[in-house]
């Protein structure tokens, strides 16, 4: 079955870096587009980048345009997200799900990203 | 990024049907049409449908999708006490190459 494992998530400070990875297994990962979105608590979902299968085309929320960038290796089947000069407002659960027909179908469980002083 | 546009809440009684709305314009629903998902408390959301009526496997047939011009809809027939969720729309808008959602909806059965 299909399977979506985020790690990577954790506590820094505003102005730092991170980046979390996706593990993906139970479908052929290199046939599908992959997005990350994220969910502050008590909000609703906020979408943040999608990158294509084949890796050629990455669009990105306003929020996040300029600071954080998607990338895939379809080799080891993980998907990654590198979010640099992080905000308070970028705490928030950050998901990755798979992509299909314009809706992300399948979604991991999360990891959590806190910006904190 | 302009998202699309949900009531907050909707309230129903348990057995009745709910019918949740989605406004988006001619460049997201209007276009490809919008995909529902499902999120319970502390739980990642799950898809019900996408391109306004095709069902992923598993999904109960009680969860329909349609639209009309650039308003989306979900109808939920015979309320279960578990369906009590937030509910998101959600669309691929090609004028701002972005994923769009909406607010989400919290539906309450009675």
């Amino acid at each position: 079955q299909v399977q979506l494992v985020e790690s990577g998530g954790g506590v820094v400070q505003p102005g730092m870096s991170l980046r979390l990875s996706c593990a993906a297994s139970g479908f052929t990962f290199s046939n599908y587009g992959m997005h990350w979105v994220r969910q502050a608590a008590g909000k609703g979902l906020e979408w943040v980048a999608l990158i294509s299968s084949d890796v050629k085309t990455k669009f990105y929320g306003d929020s996040v345009k300029g600071r954080f960038s998607i990338s895939r290796d379809n080799f080891k089947n993980t998907l990654y997200l590198q979010m640099n000069s992080l905000r308070t407002e970028d705490t928030a659960v950050y998901f990755c799900a798979r992509g299909v027909e314009g809706a992300p179908d399948y979604w991991g469980q999360g990891t959590l990203v806190t910006v904190s002083s | 990024q302009a998202g699309l546009t949900q009531p907050p809440s909707v309230s129903k009684v348990l057995r009745q049907t709910a019918t949740l709305t989605c406004t988006g314009n001619s460049n997201n629903v209007g276009n490809q049409g919008a995909a529902w998902l499902q999120q319970h408390q502390g739980h990642p959301p799950t898809l019900l449908s996408y391109r306004n009526n095709n069902r992923p496997s598993g999904i109960s047939e009680r969860f329909s999708a349609s639209r009309s011009g650039n308003t989306a809809s979900l109808t939920i027939t015979g309320l279960q006490p578990e369906d009590e969720a937030d509910y998101y729309c959600s669309a691929w808008d090609n004028s701002l190459n972005a994923q769009v959602f909406g607010g989400g909806t919290k539906l309450t059965v009675l």
